[in-house]
C-alpha cells in the first residue's frame, strides 16, 4: 500500500466545519482513499472513500484533488463525539496483504 | 444487527503461556484479518484469511498463529515465541478482497503480560 501523510493533531471548535487533510503523492491510479476514525479505546470505524470523485455520506464528505495527491476529508459541523484519531488510507495492490497499513493518523481535538 | 465480537476485552497472561483471542463475525464476510496497536502507534498487520482454510501472515507474524475452519470464526494465537505481546489487538473482516471495500472492525482485545 502506498504511504499517506497526515498532520500528527488538528483542533477545532464544536460546531464548526473541520477539515483533515492527507497527502499521498505516490497514489497510483487504481488506488481508493479510505478514511477510517477510531475513539480511544475502540477499534477502526470506516469513515468513508472514493476512487476519484468526491464522495459525500452521512457521516462526512470526502474532497479528492484533480492530480489524486492529495484529498481532504470534511466533517461539516463537528461534534464532541467526532474527537478521535482519523486515518487516511489508501487500498492497493502492494504487497502480498490485502489489508490496509494504518499510519499514526491525525488526533482531532474538538473544543467545546 | 450484524457485527464483529471479540472476547474477551480484556486478557492477561502469565508469561510463557499462550492464549487465544476469539474474533466472530456474522457479517458473511469472506476475509478476516488480525491487528496489533501498541500506545500511540497505527495498526499493524498480524494475519489475514481470504477464504475458509486459508490463511496468510502479515507484517508482523512471528510468535502468532490463527485458523479458520470457520467462514464466521477466526481466532488468534498468542504463543510464548511471542517477545512482547502486551498490545492492543483488533479484528476485522470485509465482504471482499478487492480495493472497493471497506473494513468492519470489532471492539478490540487489550491483552496484557504479567
Amino acid at each position: 500500500d502506498a504511504k499517506t501523510t497526515q498532520p500528527n493533531s488538528m483542533e477545532s471548535n464544536e460546531e464548526e466545519p473541520v477539515h483533515l487533510p492527507c497527502n499521498h503523492s505516490t497514489i497510483s491510479g487504481t488506488d481508493y482513499i479510505h478514511w477510517y476514525r477510531q475513539l480511544p479505546s475502540q477499534g477502526p470505524e470506516y469513515v468513508i472513500h472514493g476512487l476519484t470523485s468526491n464522495v459525500n455520506n452521512r457521516m462526512a464528505s470526502l474532497a479528492i484533488a484533480e492530480d489524486r495527491k492529495s484529498s481532504t476529508l470534511i466533517l461539516h459541523r463537528a461534534t464532541l463525539r467526532d474527537a478521535a484519531v482519523y486515518y487516511c488510507i489508501l487500498r492497493g495492490s502492494g504487497g502480498g496483504a490485502d489489508g490496509l497499513t494504518f499510519g499514526k493518523g491525525t488526533h482531532l481535538i474538538i473544543q467545546p | 444487527d450484524g457485527g464483529i465480537t471479540q472476547s474477551p476485552k480484556y486478557l492477561f497472561r502469565k508469561e510463557g503461556q499462550n492464549v487465544t483471542l476469539s474474533c466472530e463475525q456474522n457479517l458473511n464476510h469472506d476475509a478476516m484479518y488480525w491487528y496489533r496497536q501498541d500506545p500511540g502507534q497505527g495498526l499493524r498487520l498480524i494475519y489475514y484469511s481470504q477464504i475458509v482454510n486459508d490463511f496468510q501472515k502479515g507484517d508482523i507474524a512471528e510468535g502468532y498463529s490463527v485458523s479458520r475452519e470457520k467462514k464466521e470464526s477466526f481466532p488468534l494465537t498468542v504463543t510464548s515465541a511471542q517477545k512482547n505481546p502486551t498490545a492492543f489487538y483488533l479484528c476485522a473482516s470485509s465482504t471482499g478482497a478487492g480495493r472497493n471495500y471497506g473494513y468492519t472492525f470489532g471492539s478490540g482485545t487489550r491483552l496484557t503480560v504479567v
